[in-house]
């Protein structure tokens, strides 16, 4: 039962153009939501978070928009650079338990020169 | 400030062998993960620690699999015996406490059984 989704294993984009990756979620519990950028042969990196009282964060050229009523978010990078090529892991949370991340299985972005 | 150490980077074994995974997490931190990447998947939770004392392990395979976190510091995973469906990478992440949203992981460590 995948709880966290996204359904898109690969985005090709140009840079300076904007990226879009998206991840649904199923728990309606979930209010803590993260993404992670990893490199090969490294560990995930913290990006960017939302709480599920807000609807959008912002940090820089990264965005995440969060849709509670269609379990939705979205992180948006404007512009895209060669740098951000790596793999998108979108992550929940629910801040009631034990605090267990439960991640998607990733998009890989790859920003063209 | 160092990050998550883990040792080995690599690893082959073959089925029923036994293996250990090390990791020394971010000074202070007081709680530590384990994770299970299996290749196009998202990390999958194994097992968590707060200081020495295990908080989840709903998800570990405890027939085969082990960890320990003495001292509250350093900790070990350990497979015994080994499977096909074992080979994924095992990452470490810590945090300053449990109630913390972001965790901090180490580079992992490649496991091939054959």
């Amino acid at each position: 039962d995948q709880q966290v989704k996204q359904n898109s294993p690969s985005l090709s984009v140009q840079e300076g153009r904007i990226s879009i990756l998206n991840c649904d979620y199923t728990n309606s519990m979930f209010d803590y939501f993260l993404w992670y950028k990893k490199y090969p042969a490294e560990g995930p990196t913290f990006l960017i978070s939302i709480s599920s009282i807000k609807d959008k964060n912002e940090d820089g050229r990264f965005t995440v928009f969060l849709n509670k009523s269609a379990k939705h978010l979205s992180l948006h990078i404007v512009p895209s650079q060669p740098g951000d090529s790596a793999v998108y892991f979108c992550a929940a949370v629910r801040m009631d338990s034990s605090y267990k991340l439960i991640f998607g299985s990733g998009t890989r972005l790859l920003v063209r020169p | 400030e160092a990050g998550v150490a883990q040792s080995p980077r690599y690893k082959i074994i073959e089925k029923r062998q036994s293996v250990a995974f090390w990791c020394n997490p971010i000074s202070g931190h007081a709680t530590l993960y384990w994770y299970q990447q299996i290749l196009g998947q998202g990390p999958k939770l194994l097992i968590q620690f707060q200081n020495n004392g295990v908080v989840d392990d709903s998800q570990l395979p405890k027939d085969r699999f082990s960890a320990e976190r003495l001292k509250g510091v350093d900790s070990t995973l350990k497979i015994q015996p080994a499977k096909l469906e074992d080979s994924a990478v095992y990452l470490c992440a810590s945090s300053p406490r449990t109630v913390q949203e972001t965790q901090y992981f180490g580079p992992g460590t490649r496991l091939l059984v054959l």
